[in-house]
């Protein structure tokens, strides 16, 4: 089963600021937060992940809260090309062990 | 950089061939690929882990006899369905890894879709 929970759907405004929600409060101290999304019909498509310090890309911010149990993804300015199903994972320091676990994610639909 | 594709992008075979799949890593080396296996309104489900020069590692219920995949290089694995049937009809994606990286992001590829008629 998947370690993060994340609300089934959210609308966002076009130019507006998406922030997704995950909650992943078993983490352990050696797991990393990674978000992926997946466009419909395409492979998942890498976005940003951290450790416990916020992160910010091209991309989109990562905001994790102090004890991690929690974290937020930005997208500053929401495009309709944004519309897709975003995933939360945690993932383990070094794990090549294929050990991405994808839940149900977030569709995050982007309106004019 | 980064970039992984597969080929083909789709097919569509009758029952009882065998379909072949390519992963390949176009802009890195790739110790690790995995194999993911997503139905319809379903989320991604690993199959299996593919390590250059060394077998699979398949997960459970996953059978390593019907889904043989051969990693002979550092920038390509291969996915073989052997005797497909209808319900191996499915969106297969591959990912992955590049060699020496310390934390080891997955990067997909765009995913093939098989029909099995």
């Amino acid at each position: 089963d998947a370690k993060t929970t994340q609300p089934p759907s959210m609308d966002c405004a076009e130019g507006r600021a998406a922030n997704l929600p995950c909650n992943h409060s078993t983490i352990s101290g050696n797991e990393y937060v990674y978000w992926y999304r997946q466009i419909h019909s395409q492979g998942p498509q890498y976005i940003i992940h951290g450790l416990k310090n916020n992160e910010t890309n091209e991309m989109a911010s990562l905001i994790i809260t102090e004890d991690r149990k929690s974290s937020t993804l930005i997208l500053p300015h929401a495009t309709l090309r944004d519309t897709a199903v975003y995933y939360c994972i945690v993932q383990n320091y070094g794990g090549s062990q294929g050990n991405l676990i994808f839940g149900k994610g977030t569709k995050l639909s982007v309106k004019p | 950089g980064a970039v992984v594709s597969q080929h083909p992008s789709w097919v569509i075979c009758k029952s009882g061939t065998s379909v072949k799949i390519e992963c390949r890593s176009l802009d890195f080396q790739a110790t690790t690929m995995f194999w993911y296996r997503q139905f319809p309104k379903q989320s991604l489900m690993l199959m299996a882990t593919s390590n250059e020069g060394s077998k699979a590692t398949y997960e459970q219920g996953v059978e390593k006899d019907k889904f043989l995949i051969n990693h002979a290089s550092l920038t390509l694995s291969t996915l073989t369905v052997t005797s497909a049937h209808p319900e191996d009809s499915s969106f297969y994606i591959c990912s992955a890894t590049r060699t020496g990286q310390v934390q080891e992001t997955q990067y997909f590829g765009p995913g093939t879709r098989l029909l099995v008629l």
